[in-house]
């Protein structure tokens, strides 16, 4: 049972367009929303995240939105540049205390950036 | 800052040998510590996590154990590979709000 999903393998965007991933869950539960961009052979790095109490969080040319009652969030890239192509991993984390925090991940995106 | 140290970086090992990953982190104390695989065209599965010293919880019956001999310090063993093992590993730590990740093992059981 996936509890987040990410139903787009992949996504090309061209270079200078904005570029939108998706990520459902079906978890009440979930409390936090993480993305995580990962380029080959190497760990995740921390992109951006935002919590439950709010629908949306930007960061420079990144935004993520949060739907609640759709449990659906998205990341949005503006503009998209080449240095963007990688993995995209959508992460959810229940609330809880000390030792009970753990981060579900969706399988990725790979998006390409194409120049 | 805190830093995350995961070595070796990759490894290649036949069916039926041992394995020992090493991961330490710097800068924190008692952080929360995971073991997470990513086998290849799959998401992060989250193996090991421990919030102590010998506390560790295990999330999927396998062929692996970890173990935590200290505060900063998790290890990820087998006593015999098998190739459905093969995949990367990653260590993560977190400060109860962002996982952070080392930088990866590639094992490849042969």
């Amino acid at each position: 049972d996936q509890q987040v999903k990410q139903n787009s393998p992949s996504l090309s965007v061209q270079e200078g367009r904005i570029s939108i991933l998706n990520c459902d869950y079906t978890n009440s539960m979930f409390d936090y929303f993480l993305w995580y961009k990962k380029y080959p052979a190497e760990g995740p790095t921390f992109l951006i995240s935002i919590s439950s109490i709010k629908d949306k969080n930007e960061d420079g040319r990144f935004t993520v939105f949060l739907n609640k009652s759709a449990k659906h969030l998205s990341l949005h890239i503006v503009p998209s540049q080449p240095g963007d192509s990688a993995v995209y991993f959508c992460a959810a984390s229940p609330k809880g205390g000390a030792g009970s925090y753990q981060l579900t991940f969706g399988k990725g995106t790979k998006l390409s950036v194409i120049p | 800052s805190q830093t995350i140290h995961q070595w070796p970086a990759t490894l290649v090992q036949p069916v039926g040998s041992p394995l020992s990953l090493e991961c330490t982190v710097e800068g924190t104390s008692n952080p929360n510590l995971y073991w997470y695989r990513q086998a290849a065209g799959r998401g992060l599965q989250l193996l090991f996590y421990s919030v102590g010293i010998g506390q560790i919880s295990s999330e999927v019956p396998q062929n692996l154990s970890a173990s935590r001999p200290q505060d900063r310090q998790f290890i990820l063993s087998s006593k015999k590979l098998l190739l459905s093992d093969s995949g990367f590993y990653l260590c993560a730590w977190t400060d109860q709000v962002v996982a952070f990740f080392g930088q990866g093992t590639r094992l490849t059981v042969v």
